[in-house]
């Protein structure tokens, strides 16, 4: 399974910017970049994906290196709600579709 | 959007009895769903991938006798924890994506499960 590693835990003060990021470096020119997150006692919450391109949707925005063996999940304001840990998965649409889930970070959000 | 339903979100049961969980797919067909289990603090951990009108991939470690799934339709998907021990209480999540290699993953609420 395709690895990676994000830190384990990141503090934001609320309205502000929080960039979380993530190493892929094994990434495969087949392989999605994936983010969810999960709140406690709850499933995991599609944030968003992308290949190559950076992307930007109502949630989040998804900066994606140009060798693409990193990325990073960018909340433009953060609110007390977006407190979760954060997963970042890639996709290996080649072989299954399995999503294998890493250790994720879990943010905390400061009023 | 797509929305996965997953039923009972808890479920308390004694050792040695049976367990089912549903997943089902509300707003699309789901050709491929997945079962996932995660512990107090811990990541998901993937358990198993069900196919429809096929037999399920079970991942490493993973016993399928005691894990069965099945996914009769395109629509549902069931795990049935059989012979039930306390050890096997965890959140189990199911999850499932419509075709096409960029479509997201979408997830069940999650069931727990308490063996007592």
């Amino acid at each position: 399974d395709a690895k990676t590693t994000q830190p384990n835990s990141m503090e934001s003060n609320e309205e502000e910017p929080v960039h979380l990021p993530c190493n892929h470096s094994t990434i495969s020119g087949t392989d999605y970049i994936h983010w969810y997150r999960q709140l406690p006692s709850q499933g995991p919450e599609y944030v968003i994906h992308g290949l190559t391109s950076n992307v930007n949707n109502r949630m989040a925005s998804l900066a994606i290196a140009e060798d693409r063996k990193s990325s990073t999940l960018i909340l433009h304001r953060a609110t007390l709600r977006d407190a979760a840990v954060y997963y970042c998965i890639l996709r290996r649409s080649n072989t299954g579709n399995q999503f294998y889930f890493g250790t994720g970070t879990s943010l905390t959000v400061i009023p | 959007g797509a929305v996965v339903s997953q039923h009972p979100s808890w479920v308390i049961c004694k050792s040695g009895t049976s367990v089912k969980i549903e997943c089902r797919s509300l707003d699309f067909q789901a050709t491929t769903m997945f079962w996932y289990r995660q512990f107090p603090k811990q990541s998901l951990m993937l358990m198993a991938t069900s196919n429809e009108g096929s037999k399920a991939t079970y991942e490493q470690g993973v016993e399928k006798d005691k894990f069965l799934i099945n996914h009769a339709s395109l629509t549902l998907s069931t795990l049935t924890v059989t012979s039930a021990h306390p050890e096997d209480s965890s959140f189990y999540i199911c999850s499932a994506f419509r075709t096409g290699s960029s479509s997201p993953l979408h997830f069940g609420n999650g069931t727990r499960l308490t063996v007592t």
